[in-house]
């Protein structure tokens, strides 16, 4: 079965870190694209950012608002995606996703894992 | 970036009834757009995939056309478990964008 199961979530204070893991199974993780994406309580989904395949050259990309606070990796050897959020905001609270165009479909986000809570707070 | 405008913002309707959401781009995306459903507390799920291309496993009620700009994702015949919200999302350019949602809602 294709899964996709994050972790790490939780309560940190502004101007604090976390680092978010998404473990993959049921598929070749070390081909897959995966992104992560958010959305802020009571609002739409955003994208975050996202990482290609190392045979792709394994390069980052992010979304403006956290470009320069959040970095985006991946540890095939473990089939976990990762993303560490430094300098976080109020603003940056949110359930945060990470999801994969598993079929090659064109970009269009076919699994998805439940979410982990992020809520930053004095 | 890409722009998007979902319409209506909501809207509310009844078991049987046809229902159609529109989805505008600020520019041409070909056929390049994927919609979404999501219910309270679920991830979002996958229905359409370039403009009209059923994912695997959704019902055939749904259905998605389009090109260029202007988009529509119609559910022809409302089934209770469709009451939920739904996104459209540009996957021409990077990066990718979401639109602002369309919650349906029983009537």
């Amino acid at each position: 079965e294709v899964q996709l199961v994050e972790s790490g979530g939780g309560l940190v204070k502004p101007g604090g870190s976390l680092r978010l893991s998404c473990a993959a199974s049921g598929f070749t993780f070390s081909d897959a694209w995966m992104s992560w994406v958010r959305q802020a309580p009571g609002k739409g989904l955003e994208w975050v950012g996202r990482i290609k395949s190392k045979t792709d050259g394994g390069t980052t990309d992010c979304a403006a608002p956290v470009k320069g606070r959040f970095t985006i990796s991946r540890d095939d050897s473990k089939n976990t995606l990762y993303l560490q959020m430094n300098s976080l905001k109020t603003e940056d609270t949110a359930v945060y996703y990470c999801t994969t165009d598993l079929a090659l479909i064109g970009d269009a986000f076919d699994v998805w894992g439940q979410g982990t809570v992020v809520t930053v707070s004095s | 970036d890409i722009q998007m405008t979902q319409s209506p913002s909501s809207v509310s309707a009844s078991v049987g009834d046809r229902v159609t959401i529109t989805c505008r781009t600020s520019q041409g995306i070909s056929i390049w757009l994927a919609w979404y459903q999501q219910k309270p507390g679920k991830a979002p799920k996958l229905l359409i995939y370039g403009a009209s291309s059923l994912q695997s496993g959704v019902p055939s009620r749904f259905s998605g056309s389009g090109s260029g700009t202007e988009f529509t994702l119609t559910i022809s015949s409302l089934q209770p478990e469709d009451f939920a919200t739904y996104y459209c999302q540009q996957a021409n350019s990077f990066p990718p964008k979401f639109g602002q949602g369309t919650r349906l809602e029983i009537k």
